[in-house]
């Protein structure tokens, strides 16, 4: 099983370049999220999903957007990208679950972004 | 908001020794509590999880503890290896959401 497939592994951008970190599952899963990862910091929401079609904000959104046309799919878009954008990009993936019961998240390999 | 307090790291300890990482947070209702690991160039993984008060979650020799009294949970493990050096996460999950909080990461080294 791939799970959750993120590219690329690595990416280099000059300031007010736009990009698309690219996501994909594999697991029929309703939800979907990206993280951002800064030293110290832990993750942080950036954007999530519970499904095509849905899209939410989550702590840290700006600068960034999301779509979600399918349920494989949640790709992570850079507008303008700016310096304090550097950081370590992560996708989740988990399914809805019923009642109180939090599934567990499979998360991607990570996109290491550097903005220069 | 929904909070995670988790011990600052680094953290270097010898083979087979013991291990405590703290964890504390703050949520409203009865969050679902995980802890999660970071290997050197790979992304979390879930290592155990409890979801209600006085839960033990396990894992690998792992083992934490929904403590509701005292906001915590608390990992643990009685004797360390080498292959445990990773990157740890304490997170919540609150409500009805699937959104999950996390705590800053505790970085273990573990020496042979």
């Amino acid at each position: 099983n791939a799970g959750v497939t993120q590219t690329p592994k690595f990416q280099v951008l000059k300031t007010g370049q736009s990009m698309t970190l690219q996501c994909a599952q594999d697991m029929n899963h309703e939800y979907m999220s990206w993280y951002r990862q800064d030293p110290g910091m832990g993750l942080r929401l950036i954007h999530y999903s519970v499904g095509a079609g849905i899209t939410d904000q989550g702590e840290v959104p700006n600068g960034y957007n999301v779509s979600r046309s399918t349920t494989e799919d949640f790709p992570l878009r850079l507008l303008s990208a700016a310096p304090s954008q550097t950081s370590v990009y992560f996708c989740a993936s988990s399914s809805i679950g019923t009642g109180k019961v939090n599934t567990e998240a499979f998360f991607g390999q990570g996109t290491r972004l550097t903005v220069v | 908001g929904d909070s995670v307090t988790q011990m600052e790291g680094p953290v270097t300890l010898s083979e087979e020794a013991f291990l405590t990482i703290n964890c504390t947070y703050t949520a409203t209702g009865y969050p679902s509590l995980f802890w999660y690991v970071q290997y050197p160039g790979e992304g979390l993984q879930l290592l155990l999880k409890a979801t209600k008060a006085d839960d033990k979650g396990s894992n690998k020799g792992f083992e934490a503890t929904y403590r509701k009294e005292t906001t915590s949970f608390h990992l643990e493990k009685g004797s360390v290896q080498v292959s445990d050096s990773a990157v740890y996460f304490c997170a919540l999950s609150s409500g009805s959401a699937r959104q999950l909080t996390f705590g800053s990461g505790t970085q273990l080294t573990v020496l042979p």
